[in-house]
């Protein structure tokens, strides 16, 4: 059975810290892998993810893709308050459904 | 601007009531989705829609219903089949070809039981 794995499920740290994500996936005909943050409404979209080892970045956001151990790490450096959500991952399969993670809830506290 | 949205933003279901949820995009998206999300959980599928007058379900359907009639609308009907309705419900939308498979989400509609 297809499924994706995030962990830790909940994580609490203080602002300025660096925090990594993990999202691993066990799923027959992968494309591609989201990853979005959702904070209390709709997720919003962070980045895709299809060629292993290539780094993406969006300000302190960055994310890294491992199509060898089968999976993807999300950093945020110099975190902030508004970090504060539940950060969700998602694989995309050849027939372009989605399979989704649980989601790992990150508190920053000031 | 383009964008999904979805009404209304709460919705009160009595027992036995059959509830319809809108989402609507302006995206001229081919593919749009329903997820149910609980609390402290992911999202689960319900129905999918890759074009106009045709469905599928998803991990979840029983108890749901929808229609595709037009590219831009795909409404959702809770049934009273559908014993735990309580949840917050994303529509979504994508345009699954070649580096667009990125779904986009509307601002959600939370149903709750009277």
């Amino acid at each position: 059975e297809d499924k994706v794995v995030q962990s830790p499920l909940s994580l609490v740290v203080h602002e300025g810290d660096t925090v990594t994500l993990n999202c691993s996936y066990e799923v027959t005909n992968f494309r591609s892998l989201l990853w979005y943050k959702q904070e209390k409404k709709a997720p919003t979209f962070l980045f895709m993810l299809t060629s292993s080892g290539i780094e993406k970045k969006s300000g302190r956001l960055s994310s890294i893709l491992d199509k060898k151990e089968l999976f993807s790490i999300l950093n945020i450096t110099a975190t902030q308050t508004g970090d504060s959500a539940v950060y969700l991952c998602a694989v995309v399969c050849s027939n372009y459904q989605l399979i989704w993670g649980a989601g790992t809830k990150l508190i920053i506290k000031p | 601007d383009g964008g999904i949205t979805q009404s209304p933003k709460y919705l009160f279901r009595k027992e036995g009531q059959n509830v319809t949820l809108s989402c609507e995009q302006n995206l001229n998206h081919d593919a749009m989705y329903w997820y149910r999300q609980d609390p402290g959980q992911g999202l689960r599928l319900i129905y999918y829609s890759q074009i106009v007058n045709d469905f599928q379900k998803g991990d979840i359907a029983e108890g749901y219903s929808v229609s595709r009639e037009k590219k831009e609308s795909f409404p959702l009907t809770v049934t009273s089949a559908q014993k735990n309705p309580t949840a917050f419900y994303l529509c979504a939308s994508s345009q699954p070809t070649a580096a667009l498979e990125t779904q986009y989400f509307g601002p959600g509609t939370r149903l709750l039981v009277l």
